[in-house]
This record gives C-alpha cells, structure tokens and sequence, in this order.
C-alpha cells in the first residue's frame, strides 16, 4: 500500500473561509498532483510539482494554490471557499524509475463540502 | 478532441462474464499504456500497464495495446463482484518526464452476483 496521506478526510465548511487541504507522502517522490473529481466523474488535473520550489497549473482552471517547500509535503489552500469547490481532491506523487512507467500513487482523497 | 477517449458506461455484467474494456488515444508518442481501478470513495490505484504494443497477463486480467490502431483495452475474465469499480486508462509518453499522465474519464463497471 502506498505511503500517500491526505488530511482532513472530509471538510465541511461555509463559503468565504479559508482551507488548506494536507497531502504527505514518505516515498521520497519527486513528483506530485492534485486532482478534483467529482462523484462518478473524471479526474481533473489541476496542480502538480516535480520537485521543491517548483509548480505547475494543471488542465482545468482552479482558483487554488500550492506550494512544495518540502519534498514530502505539498497542500493546497483555497484562500476562499465557494460552494463551486465542493468536491473530492485527490493527492498523489510519482517517481522516475528506468524501464518502468511513472506509477502515480494516489493516497484517499479529502471530500469538501461548502456549504 | 480529446487525448484519451473512454466510455464512460456504466457497464453492467453478471459474475463470471467476461468484460472488455477500451480506450482509444490520438497522441502517437504515448508509449506507456495504464489501468487504474478506483473503488467507490478511494483513490485510484494501478491495476496493470504496458509499454508498447502486444498483451500483458495478471491472473484474470489481460491488458492489451494495439498502436497502429490507437486503441488499448483491458479484458477481465471470470469478473467477480469485486471487480465492481471504475476503471481508468492512463497514458504517458516515453521517457518524457515532464508531462503527467492522460487519463481517460474512466468507465463504470458493476458485476451482479
């Protein structure tokens, strides 16, 4: 089983507040994503990092942020929280081996609810 | 158009039926060919991948690349209610390293007992 963990499990928070959304991970990956999915829906890629100090915007627009100060750790803050948010984010991390694919571990997912 | 087309179903089957699932893809550097299963609630976990063209074996699984074509599946033989999850393809070009995976939108599978 993956070391990948997400805090909280599930949020639920009024509109207006500020949230950080916690993704650790204890494989030493390089690479992280976050990604919003809503029930029974795609995956959306919205933020990833391919080392400290460095971040990319994914595909689909989103109104968080992230930052990678630490190998391990990569959160993402909503600096407002809307209704629009509600959602399941996904954290997961990745790591270059030769000869294989980049193997994305996902960890469980934190579940928001604005309300 | 989209890099990576999935039906997203749902695709309903009884136990011990065997299931096929497909993606088609339009970038032809993708090299690397996945399966994700995602259970209901939890994250997506990796099934199998292929690099390449041909087929791959896992027990009751069969995951198969065709390039010429642009089209890979997935085969599950003697599904089982456990089986029930959504699954995702994924893809990745060779040794790219600075793109992260296509996946398609994932397609809905439930077995009934």
């Amino acid at each position: 089983e993956a070391d990948i963990y997400q805090t909280p499990r599930y949020l639920v928070i009024g509109t207006g507040k500020k949230i950080t959304l916690e993704c650790s991970q204890t494989m030493g990956h390089d690479k992280m994503y976050w990604y919003q999915q809503d029930p029974g829906m795609e995956l959306h890629l919205i933020h990833y990092s391919y080392g400290v100090n460095s971040t990319e915007k994914g595909d689909l627009s989103s109104e968080s942020t992230v930052s990678r100060i630490r190998t391990e750790h990569f959160p993402l803050t909503l600096e407002s929280a809307r209704p629009s948010h509600t959602s399941q984010y996904l954290c997961a991390s990745s790591e270059y081996a030769a000869g294989r694919a980049y193997e994305q571990y996902f960890g469980p997912g934190t579940r928001l609810t604005v309300t | 158009q989209k890099e990576v087309e999935q039906d997203p179903g749902p695709l309903s089957v009884p136990e011990g039926a065997i299931v096929s699932l497909n993606c088609t893809y339009s970038n032809s550097a993708f090299q690397y060919f996945m399966w994700y299963r995602q259970y209901s609630r939890k994250g997506p976990e990796l099934l199998m991948y292929t690099y390449s063209s041909g087929n791959k074996e896992d027990g009751r699984f069969t995951a198969q690349v065709d390039k010429s074509s642009k089209y890979i599946s997935l085969f599950i033989r003697d599904s089982q209610p456990s089986d029930s999850a959504t699954y995702l393809c994924a893809m990745e070009e060779v040794f790219s390293g600075n793109t992260p995976l296509v996946f398609g939108k994932g397609t809905r599978l439930s077995v009934i007992a």
